[in-house]
């Protein structure tokens, strides 16, 4: 059985620090893996998907995620936060065959001023 | 491209009336379409997937007969709750997957209907 554990449920930093947000995955097959984001009262937009090409997956609005089989992890990462990247981001594994998501937890990530 | 649109985004109803939500994929034609609910602060959670032509397949625990799910075309997919009471109030989500193999393990999500009865 698949699934993903968001290691932190909130996440708060400075605007223009880095910003990492972890995951990890269980999986018996080469997974694929997702990033969402979600702002308030809004569907979620993806972010980026690794689907065994690349291990270092760039997204937009200058997010990227490193997939490390050895570690069993998909951590998000920005070089420097901006005060708009404050929302809930959604790791996510699609179950093969059925394409069904298995969501995370979720992690709040506030970005202070 | 992917643009998934729901409607309405936020419907208020009477306890005992029937609500229908649309989710439509509108630049692309949807193989499948799975329907979220989602509580505050909380993950989303499948409660159905739906193949145009055919019968959704509800998740253990969703009652069929409440939330009926509709899939008339490869652009449009319908969640009726029947009967709706206040703890069916919560945050409806359709997402939507393109045709063609490699490309199903995409979901695109609409923007979601807030559900409120009173």
């Amino acid at each position: 059985a698949q699934s993903v554990t968001q290691l932190d449920s909130h996440v708060s930093v400075s605007e223009g620090t880095p910003v990492l947000l972890r995951c990890n995955y269980s999986s018996s097959y080469s997974p694929s893996l997702f990033w969402y984001v979600q702002h308030p009262n809004k569907g979620l937009q993806l972010l980026l998907k690794y689907t065994s090409a690349a291990t270092l997956v760039k997204g937009i609005n200058g997010f990227e995620a490193e997939f490390k089989k050895s570690e069993t992890s998909f951590h998000l990462t920005k070089p420097s936060a901006h005060m708009s990247d404050a929302a809930e981001y959604f790791c996510v594994v699609s179950d093969q065959g059925t394409y069904k998501y298995i969501f995370g937890t979720g992690t709040r990530l506030k970005v202070l001023a | 491209g992917a643009v998934v649109s729901q409607h309405p985004s936020r419907v208020i109803c009477k306890s005992g009336t029937s609500v229908k939500i649309e989710c439509r994929s509108l630049d692309f034609q949807a193989t499948t379409m799975f329907w979220y609910r989602q509580f505050p602060k909380q993950s989303l959670m499948l409660m159905a997937t739906s193949n145009e032509g055919s019968k959704a397949t509800y998740e253990q625990g969703v009652e069929k007969d409440k939330f009926l799910i509709n899939h008339a075309s490869l652009t449009l997919s319908t969640l009726t709750v029947t009967s709706a009471h206040p703890e069916d109030s919560s945050f409806y989500i359709c997402s939507a997957t393109r045709q063609g193999a490699s490309l199903q393990e995409t979901q695109y999500f609409g923007p979601g209907t807030r559900l409120l009865v009173l």
